[in-house]
């Protein structure tokens, strides 16, 4: 089993303020992704990290993925009310004929107006 | 269709039922998944199909069973299920490893 440790699990911050979210492993990933997740509904793919120093943007979300492919970080700027959710980061590794996606625990992020 | 679909929304059945979940997609992936959530916890891997194949179960009791109809069907039979696999059971697809999608979920309540 590939494990992912996320952290933190919890944020709660104020309106404006910056954050990061950071997922590790100690297994080398053909990828990562990283998903919101609102309660009662699926998880929703926000991004995928594929080359080890890769950045990619979205918005105000900044997603980067370690030279290693071993961690990535997720880092929020100004963050709004309508940000508030479920963040999980996701490793997809091939083996025994497929693909698997292991979650990290997620971070539960609350934005306060 | 960029949509993987999940009936039903939400499920109660007793613990002598037999009932069944569906997920169809049809973007053409040939790897299909299901995953098991409990509250407040990530998505847990229960099986993997590739090619319509089962080619991951992850140690899923056998009152779960699944099949893989055709390259777009994926179901999950349900039995003699326990209290405690109420959860939040999700269908994915991918093509190899990109493209996942999730669907919305079935809310499974066993009394």
């Amino acid at each position: 089993t590939q494990l992912l440790e996320q952290s933190p699990q919890f944020l709660s911050i104020q309106e404006g303020e910056n954050l990061t979210v950071y997922c590790n492993s100690s297994s080398v990933f053909s990828s990562l992704q990283w998903y919101r997740q609102e309660p009662g509904e699926g998880p929703v793919l926000l991004v995928t990290v594929v080359t080890g120093g890769e950045v990619k943007k979205l918005k105000r979300l900044t997603f980067q993925f370690g030279d290693a492919r071993k961690d990535s970080s997720l880092h929020i700027t100004a963050a709004q009310p309508g940000d508030t959710g479920l963040y999980l980061c996701a490793g997809v590794f091939s083996g025994a004929g497929s693909y698997q996606l292991t979650f990290g625990k997620g971070t539960k992020l609350s934005v306060i107006p | 269709d960029t949509e993987v679909t999940q009936t039903p929304k939400h499920l109660v059945m007793g613990m002598t039922n037999k009932k069944s979940l569906k997920c169809e997609q049809h973007m053409g992936h040939r790897a299909m998944y299901w995953y098991k959530q409990k509250a407040k916890k990530p998505p847990e891997l229960m099986f993997v199909y590739s090619y319509e194949k089962l080619s991951i179960n992850e140690s899923v009791p056998s009152r779960f069973s699944p099949e893989c109809p055709n390259s777009s069907l994926l179901n999950l039979h349900l039995h003699a299920l326990q209290p405690e696999d109420s959860a939040l059971y999700l269908c994915a697809s991918s093509q190899e490893g990109y493209g996942y999608t999730f669907g919305s979920g079935t809310r499974l309540t066993v009394v």
